[in-house]
């Protein structure tokens, strides 16, 4: 079975903090996903990274994809209260193969303002 | 374009009936997926379909029956209610481009079974 450990699990910070989530298997991945979701949404795609050593921006959060592919963090910089959400990984296995895509258990973030 | 659809929203159901979830996307994705979220647990894979006609079994299946009669619509059926089937179920559609499985999500139902 395989498996994407989330750390931490929960995370309560204040406004301005920097914070850094981790994804990780002992399995290699084809590409990785990161999702937030909103209480009461469904989760809401905001990157994905494909190469080993792959690093994206988007704002002020950065993703960065492990050399060996099995593992992913995101960091978030100056911390906002409107960053505040679950926060997702999910790994793909086999790329175009639907039914691979496994989810970690997630990182539920709290900024306070 | 409305994205991904489900109805209903909320739902209360006793033990032993059955019910139909139903799902509709407008992206013209090939794969469609159902997932439960539940406390601690993530999302889990029910049942998914690479197109039209095709399905198949996820992680958790068991007391879940799907078909894809259409590229639209992927409706998930219960068919004998259970308490340990309370929760907030997404369906997911998605297309495989060089990215992988990028999965856009409805915005969820929450399910009760007493």
């Amino acid at each position: 079975t395989q498996l994407l450990e989330q750390s931490p699990q929960f995370l309560s910070i204040q406004e301005g903090e920097n914070l850094t989530v981790y994804c990780n298997s002992s399995s290699v991945f084809s590409s990785l996903q990161w999702y937030r979701q909103e209480p009461g949404e469904g989760p809401v795609l905001l990157v994905t990274v494909v190469t080993g050593g792959e690093v994206k921006k988007l704002k002020r959060l950065t993703f960065q994809f492990g050399d060996a592919r099995k593992d992913s963090s995101l960091h978030i910089t100056a911390a906002q209260p409107g960053d505040t959400g679950l926060y997702l990984c999910a790994g793909d296995y086999q790329t175009g193969s639907q039914g691979n895509l496994i989810f970690g258990k997630g990182t539920k973030l709290s900024v306070k303002p | 374009n409305a994205g991904v659809t489900q109805t209903p929203k909320f739902q209360v159901l006793k033990t032993g009936q059955s019910m139909t979830l139903q799902c509709a996307q407008d992206m013209n994705h090939e794969y469609m997926s159902w997932y439960r979220q539940d406390p601690g647990m993530g999302l889990r894979l029910i049942h998914y379909s690479v197109g039209a006609g095709i399905t198949d079994q996820g992680e958790v299946p068991n007391g879940y029956n799907v078909s894809r009669s259409t590229t639209e619509d992927f409706p998930l059926r219960l068919l004998s209610a259970a308490p340990s089937q309370t929760s907030v179920y997404f369906c997911a559609s998605s297309y495989s481009g060089t990215s992988g499985n990028e999965q856009f999500f409805g915005p969820g139902t929450r399910l009760t079974v007493l």
